[in-house]
């Protein structure tokens, strides 16, 4: 089992609707939560990050976390062309200072 | 505030060669890690330097190294270097540790081993 599985995709959502993107992780012990956005040739750029359970809400990008389930997502609500990327979730472990271990993120498109 | 830099952007070696990549973290910044991303293997973490002191490192082998200076600047070494080295290196700035605390890549630095 991967450390951190997301679905590469590719999602396709239309513009302006909202885009759900999930992400598990296997380590229950783990402490928080990164969501990155990468276009392609780029170096990835933090979206926001979660620690505790519940949602977390910045613009138009909300984070849910939910620990029990071991289960992290983020939703972008009215979607645009620019939010074309891949997503990209990360996990932080106590005792593991500032690593993160990443999935293999999820291409999202978004369509006129 | 200006963000975190990586020199060079871009760089052609030949097997064998060695390289030092150079990383300087968001001002007041203590924490580095280097990131290693490939289309096969994704990101992966190389090492986290934290006032001047390795915390914590990934599974690469020693030819992959690193340090940091007292400025929190950074830089890793890749010595020997071999075709699979090709890869993007990324940096990434933090101000400390603790599960509040986010972290920042720069533009990276893109390898060719030819």
């Amino acid at each position: 089992q991967k450390e951190v599985e997301q679905n590469s995709g590719p999602l396709s959502v239309p513009e302006g609707a909202i885009a759900s993107l999930n992400c598990t992780y296997s380590d229950r012990g783990s402490q928080s939560f990164f969501w990155y956005r990468q276009y392609s040739g780029k170096s990835p750029e933090l979206i926001m990050f979660i620690y505790s359970n519940g949602d977390k809400e910045d613009g138009r990008f909300t984070a849910q976390l939910n620990k029990a389930s071991q289960y992290v997502s983020l939703l972008i609500r009215d979607s645009q062309p620019s939010d074309s990327a891949t997503y990209l979730c990360a996990v932080r472990r106590p005792g593991g200072g500032n690593k993160l271990t990443f999935g293999t993120g999820t291409q999202l498109k978004v369509e006129l | 505030k200006a963000g975190v830099t990586q020199t060079p952007r871009y760089l052609i070696k030949t097997r064998g060669q060695q390289v030092t990549l150079s990383c300087s973290p968001i001002s007041g910044h203590r924490s580095v890690s280097w990131y290693q991303q490939t289309p096969g293997q994704g990101l992966q973490f190389l090492f986290e330097y934290f006032s001047e002191t390795q915390r914590n490192k990934g599974n690469f082998p020693g030819r992959f190294s690193g340090r940091q200076f007292s400025n929190s600047r950074s830089e890793m070494n890749v010595s020997t270097l071999e075709l699979g080295d090709s890869a993007l290196y990324l940096c990434a700035s933090s101000p400390r540790g603790g599960p509040d605390n986010e972290q920042f890549f720069g533009p990276g630095t893109r390898l060719t081993v030819l």
